[in-house]
């Protein structure tokens, strides 16, 4: 079955620490691949996007993905998290048709 | 630019009664999109609209009903709300060939 998978539900570091959350998506061909993050009681905003090219992407707020085929992985990075990046974070896979599927998402707390 | 607006911000339901979810875009974005998140279960996509006129069904379309008559606006229609339905639920809209996805705020829709 199609799928995009967010195997931690939860993660907390340390402020000043490295980040890295993971995704693995399931269908037949490469499809668009996103990072959204969403605060508490807010919408998602969107953080990087990959369609093809170079397999590192860089978005905003410090963060980088990298896009693996091998593993159908596209793992969100930051190799300093602050106090204000604690939130709720998504990744998304985009197919023809312009429909969008979304992971579970991974809490990120952040302690000082 | 106002991006996307959804109102109410918040409503309570009593089974069976029905209501609009009301979403407005002001970035002339053709794509249009209804997500409900349920907690621990990502976003699952409800109806989406790639023009006015134009709508189709996305991951769970029952018990929903949508319309575009206009290009701003993609209301959302609820009938004889069930339990099951109490959700956020979170309009977004994208130009086509971007797949950039803009988020409304969301409505906390409880069905009791």
């Amino acid at each position: 079955a199609q799928s995009v998978t967010q195997p931690d539900i939860h993660i907390t570091v340390s402020e000043g620490a490295s980040l890295e959350l993971r995704c693995n998506y399931s269908y037949g061909a490469t499809p668009y691949l996103f990072w959204y993050v969403q605060s508490p009681g807010q919408g998602l905003q969107l953080l990087l996007k990959y369609f093809s090219g170079d397999t590192l992407v860089q978005g905003i707020k410090g963060f980088e993905a990298e896009f693996k085929r091998s593993q159908s992985s596209f793992n969100l990075r930051k190799p300093s998290v602050h106090w204000s990046d604690a939130a709720e974070y998504f990744c998304a896979v985009g197919l023809t048709g312009n429909q969008f599927y979304f992971g579970t998402g991974t809490s990120l707390t952040v302690i000082p | 630019n106002a991006g996307v607006t959804q109102t109410p911000k918040f409503r309570i339901l009593k089974i069976g009664q029905s209501m609009t979810l009301q979403c407005t875009q002001d970035m002339n974005h053709n794509y249009m999109y209804w997500y409900r998140q349920d907690p621990g279960m990502g976003l699952k996509l409800i109806y989406y609209s790639v023009g006015a006129g134009i709508t189709d069904k996305g991951e769970v379309p029952n018990g929903y009903n949508v319309s575009r008559s206009t290009t701003e606006d993609f209301p959302l229609r609820l009938e004889l709300a069930a339990p099951s339905q109490t959700s956020v639920y979170f309009c977004a809209s994208m130009t086509s060939g971007n797949y950039e996805q803009y988020f409304g705020p969301g409505t906390r829709l409880t069905v009791t």
